[in-house]
């Protein structure tokens, strides 16, 4: 699976909008982009994932760039709830391999500020 | 609407005893991951379970570590004779589809064990 790049850490305010930025420049026609979230003593939460189109659904939006090598997640309106590490997560779909396995980086830590 | 749930949340045992962690998948949903966060590090995936099948156990330790998925029941995790590295959250995904598929993985909130 491609690498991902993300920031360590970024900050919002709350009710504003967060976009976490994932480079992933190595990526290929067959990976799909994911984004999980990790709450403090929680399990990983499934955010969204994408092929090359954006996607939006009840949490998030996900904008990948036109020749696929970053991504940004967005969160319309942050909340302190949304205070989490972010993993950005490039997947191989096929019917082969070992796709299955998530990789997990350092993510980035969203501090969502009062 | 349950999700994939796991007990206990909280192991405390001493070394040399077992530990044996529970995963239910969500409804619906035959395959079962198992992954490993040790303190300060991300997850590292350990084992795939289909029902009565293990698929890929590549990233679990060779000795004192087993995993099932029995065709009634919960999937197991079972660590023999733990050892103080053992400590560490332990978290089960499941996902539907076959292998390969494009299905995400979700994650129960995990069995944090310590070792005293």
């Amino acid at each position: 699976d491609a690498k991902t790049t993300q920031p360590p850490s970024m900050d919002c305010a709350e009710g504003r909008a967060a976009n976490l930025p994932c480079n992933h420049s190595t990526i290929s026609g067959n990976e799909y982009v994911y984004w999980y979230r990790q709450i403090h003593s929680q399990g990983p939460q499934y955010i969204i994932h994408g092929l090359k189109n954006n996607e939006t659904n009840e949490m998030a939006s996900l904008i990948i760039t036109e020749d696929r090598k970053s991504s940004t997640l967005i969160l319309p309106h942050a909340t302190l709830r949304d205070t989490a590490v972010y993993y950005c997560i490039v997947r191989v779909i096929s019917s082969g391999g070992s796709n299955y396995k998530l990789t997990f980086g350092k993510g980035t830590l969203l501090t969502v500020n009062p | 609407n349950a999700g994939v749930m796991q007990n206990p949340r909280h192991l405390v045992r001493r070394r040399g005893q077992e530990a044996r962690l529970r995963c239910s998948p969500m409804k619906g949903h035959s395959h079962v991951y198992w992954y490993r966060q040790l303190p300060e590090e991300g997850l590292k995936f350990m084992v795939y379970l289909q029902k009565e099948n293990i698929i890929d156990e590549s990233g679990m330790p060779k000795e004192r570590f087993s995993a099932e998925f029995p065709k009634e029941g919960p999937s197991i995790l079972r660590i023999q004779q733990v050892v103080r590295g053992d400590s560490a959250a332990y978290f089960c995904a499941s996902s539907q589809g076959a292998l390969g598929g494009n299905q995400p993985q979700h994650f129960g909130d995990g069995t944090r064990l310590s070792i005293l």
